[in-house]
């Protein structure tokens, strides 16, 4: 069936280095692709998000590029902020199917 | 747009009781959707309505969970006779299935169950 599979955290950085969590996916069709954060005390939001093969997601300093050969959907921030710690969710979705399927989520952390 | 909201946002219920959770999707959204998200784990789908019809449940949902969504706006998740293991945060997630932005789910802040 299909999945998501995200590395294991915590990810732990200190500020303005240089991010990436990855993320691959198995799908049987063409789904579209999200990364969803979630902070500390809030509820899952969407960060970005790519619909097709190529398409270059991007928010907030995240960019992530639907890679359908490499199966694929990386997150990567050049330089982090102390505000950016929190938990990471990549995600895929299937219009027809109507449902999101994530992976297990990154934690990531930013030492000041 | 005054987001997804959930009530009540923790519940701490004794084995054997029965919990009801409630959402308030965003009005114009049609699709609503209940997932569970345990520990160091991504949420996992439960169901999913579009309007008051329930289209969708997963096989995670046994017959001790119903879900209502009498006239397509605020749903309910009941859970009879609560197990530890059903301890987990409930997430309510809702969308649109028109425009460009109809593949975004939008999530409360989720309903913490803790089953002692």
């Amino acid at each position: 069936g299909d999945s998501v599979t995200q590395m294991e955290g915590p990810v732990t950085l200190s500020e303005e280095a240089f991010l990436t969590i990855n993320c691959t996916y198995t799908a049987t069709g063409y789904p579209s692709l999200f990364w969803y954060v979630q902070y500390p005390g809030e509820g899952l939001q969407l960060l970005l998000k790519a619909t097709k093969a190529d398409d270059k997601g991007s928010n907030k300093g995240f960019e992530a590029t639907y890679r359908k050969e490499t199966t694929s959907f990386h997150l990567e921030k050049g330089s982090v902020q102390v505000s950016d710690s929190a938990v990471y969710f990549c995600a895929l979705f299937y219009s027809s199917a109507s449902k999101i399927i994530f992976g297990s989520g990154t934690r990531l952390s930013i030492r000041p | 747009d005054t987001g997804v909201s959930q009530d009540p946002r923790h519940k701490i219920t004794k084995r054997g009781q029965n919990v009801t959770f409630r959402c308030d999707p965003i009005s114009e959204h049609n699709r609503l959707y209940w997932y569970r998200q345990t520990l160091g784990q991504g949420p996992e789908f439960l169901t999913y309505f579009q309007n008051e019809a329930q289209l969708e449940k997963s096989r995670l949902l046994s017959d001790r969970f119903s879900a209502e969504r009498p006239k397509g706006s605020f749903s309910t998740l009941e859970i009879q006779r609560t197990e530890q293991g059903d301890s987990a945060m409930y997430l309510c997630a809702s969308r649109t299935t028109s425009g460009s932005r109809s593949g975004e789910l939008f999530f409360g802040e989720g309903s913490r169950l803790t089953v002692l």
